[in-house]
């Protein structure tokens, strides 16, 4: 699976856009990138994935670089209950299980 | 919308015990996870099962743990005698389609204490 970075933590303002940023430069041409989100103790919830394109869906949008080392998941207008742990995932097609990191602790603020 | 079910969703036990958590994956779904995640750590694999055998497995699950299928809609981890280091919230998670391509459903958790 592709090794992604993210920040560990962030901090945005309640109905602002969310943008958390994930690196993923040693991603393969054929692995998917995933975001899940844990909020608290519950179980991970899918959001978004894409392979080259740009993706949206009525949860987030996910902005994919052109070399696609690096992708953006945008909230567009963050509440609290977006609050959340984010993660980035790299996933080959074909692959039979997801691989969590640490993720990006995000903290919508009122 | 469909869900995946876990039972119970806390669990106390003494350590050497041995404990069954239970998992109702999505009716038309063919893969099947459990995941564990100990306080304040990440999630961690476990053990992915499909058509009545496991697919892959961690070096977490070792021989204490096992998994089972017994009949059309459960799917079940058994832990066969804990420990301390046992405690942690235990996810299950299905998924439709051979190769992984969408989304995975998780459960909401059962919440295992060993004492």
């Amino acid at each position: 699976d592709a090794k992604t970075t993210q920040p560990p933590s962030m901090d945005c303002a309640e109905g602002r856009a969310a943008n958390l940023p994930c690196n993923h430069s040693t991603i393969s041409g054929n692995e998917y990138v995933y975001w899940y989100r844990q909020i608290h103790s519950q179980g991970p919830q899918y959001i978004i994935h894409g392979l080259k394109n740009n993706e949206t869906n009525e949860m987030a949008s996910l902005i994919i670089t052109e070399d696609r080392k690096s992708s953006t998941l945008i909230l567009p207008h963050a509440t609290l209950r977006d609050t959340a742990v984010y993660y980035c995932i790299g996933l080959p097609q074909g692959a039979q299980k997801l691989v969590f990191g640490q993720g990006t602790r995000l903290t919508i603020n009122p | 919308e469909p869900e995946v079910t876990q039972t119970p969703s806390h669990q106390v036990t003494q350590m050497g015990q041995e404990v069954i958590l239970r998992c109702v994956p999505i009716s038309n779904h063919l893969y099947f996870y459990w995941y564990r995640q100990i306080l304040g750590q990440k999630v961690e694999f476990l053990v992915s099962f499909y058509n009545n055998e496991i697919s892959e497995k961690s070096e977490i699950f070792d021989d204490q743990f096992s998994v089972e299928r017994p009949d059309g809609s459960n799917f079940t981890l058994k832990i066969r005698s804990t420990k301390l280091e046992d405690s942690a919230m235990y996810f299950c998670a299905s998924i439709r389609g051979g190769g992984y391509t969408g989304e995975l459903f998780f459960g909401e958790g059962s919440r295992l204490t060993v004492l």
